[in-house]
């Protein structure tokens, strides 16, 4: 099955550690974004990359960081420096490029930190 | 940048009657405009979408519609069922940018059997 995997569903860690959530994608996308989605709100950027071994920032990075040294993998490391981490994280894909431009969604992570 | 505004924030109907959601959008270069349905606990799904040179579209009981003159685009329902029943996202994205999609803040749709 082609998709989007994210892991783990979801995740509690301490105040000032740093975490790492996981997304793969089987669909040979170029092109893969972390958003951020709190209650009542929409999905806000984190970071977005459209190849392999380069990453632009969002709306929302202070405090995240991600890397793409494979282009199925997209991980996002929650910093001890994010004030706020308590959220659901979704991870998105697209073919990039030129288009066609849909995003297709992960199942999320649910990240708790107190 | 980007702004979308999503209008109304909650929507109850009753079981098969239509459903209206609308979006105002404030960068006239922004030329696609999809829809998202999440459930609970889920990721967004794609329901359908539109491209900047295409008034209207339909698949089944969905349709979107596109004013670019007023830059407003909506999402009807046709024949609510109560498995419509989740939240509805809009968002549109700016090519000449760097193919962000900009978010509404949400539509929480209740169909009531």
């Amino acid at each position: 099955d082609g998709g989007i995997t994210q892991s783990p569903k979801y995740l509690f860690r301490k105040e000032g550690q740093n975490v790492t959530l996981s997304c793969e994608q089987n669909l040979n996308h170029d092109a893969m974004y972390w958003y951020r989605q709190d209650p009542g709100q929409g999905l806000r950027l984190i970071y977005y990359s459209q190849i392999v071994n380069d990453f632009q920032k969002g709306d929302i990075a202070e405090g995240y960081s991600v890397s793409r040294e494979k282009k199925e993998s997209f991980p996002l490391t929650v910093t001890s420096a994010q004030k706020n981490p308590t959220a659901f994280y979704l991870c998105a894909s697209s073919i990039g490029g030129q288009g066609p431009y849909e995003q297709y969604f992960g199942p999320g992570t649910r990240l708790t930190v107190t | 940048g980007e702004n979308v505004e999503q209008h109304p924030s909650t929507l109850s109907v009753q079981e098969g009657d239509s459903a209206v959601i609308k979006c105002t959008y404030s960068d006239s270069a922004s030329n696609y405009f999809p829809w998202y349905k999440q459930e609970l606990g889920k990721g967004p799904q794609l329901i359908i979408d539109i491209r900047s040179n295409v008034g209207e579209k339909k698949d089944q009981r969905i349709a979107v519609t596109l004013n670019k003159t007023a830059k407003h685009f909506s999402l009807h329902i046709t024949e609510t069922q109560p498995e419509d029943s989740a939240v509805y996202f809009c968002a549109a994205l700016n090519r000449a940018g760097s193919y962000q999609l900009t978010f509404g803040k949400g539509t929480k749709l209740s169909v009531i059997p």
